[in-house]
């Protein structure tokens, strides 16, 4: 039971232009959303998050949406940079009881920007 | 300082081996975690401990033994390897289990198990 789901393995921009990164959720007891970057032969590390209060949380370049009634958030990366690429994991957590930190993660979508 | 540590980072062994990953972090947190990447890519949470305790287990076979001797430190030990243990092991820290604390990864372990 994929509670998270990021449907598209693979996306492709050039530099300069905008990233447009999906995911869906189906747990309506999630209330923290969260992404992760993940470059090759490491750990992910922290991008931007979002609360299940806000509609919208901006971090320099990265924004984050979230669409509660559709239980769909998507990460925008305005201007897209080379450095950009890497594999994005969206995640979601709920607070409480036995999802104590647990952040149950989609399967990823690989970013390339291309020069 | 590398915040989250874990040691191996790549471990081949033979099926039927008892082997250990270490995991240190530096933060101050008080939780901590072990995740795995299986072969489809998904991450998916294994343990938690708050303060040594174990807080989550997710149907982890009992093979797996998770040791936390201080707040500081989670290690894994892993007994009777199989080949489907093969896997990207990663351990991670909170502040504390809360939703919206940040969680912070490890760079990962690559288990193959021959």
């Amino acid at each position: 039971d994929q509670q998270v789901k990021q449907n598209s393995p693979s996306l492709s921009v050039q530099e300069g232009r905008i990233s447009i990164l999906n995911c869906d959720y189906t747990n309506s007891m999630f209330d923290y959303f969260l992404w992760y970057k993940k470059y090759p032969a490491e750990g992910p590390t922290f991008l931007i998050s979002i609360s299940s209060i806000k509609d919208k949380n901006e971090d320099g370049r990265f924004t984050v949406f979230l669409n509660k009634s559709a239980k769909h958030l998507s990460l925008h990366i305005v201007p897209s940079q080379p450095g950009d690429s890497a594999v994005y994991f969206c995640a979601a957590s709920a607070e409480g009881g036995t999802s104590y930190g647990k952040l149950t993660f989609g399967q990823g979508t690989i970013l390339t920007v291309h020069p | 300082d590398t915040a989250v540590s874990q040691t191996p980072k790549y471990l081949v062994t033979q099926m039927g081996n008892d082997k250990s990953i270490k995991c240190e972090q530096n933060l101050g947190h008080d939780t901590m975690y072990w995740y795995k990447q299986d072969s489809k890519k998904f991450l998916k949470i294994m343990f938690s401990y708050n303060n040594k305790e174990l807080i989550i287990n997710e149907t982890v076979p009992n093979r797996f033994s998770p040791k936390s001797p201080d707040k500081a430190h989670l290690n894994l030990h892993i007994n009777s390897l199989e080949l489907g243990d093969s896997a990207v092991y990663f351990c991670a820290s909170s502040q504390d289990g809360r939703a919206g604390n940040t969680i912070y990864f490890g760079e990962g372990s690559w288990l193959t198990v021959v």
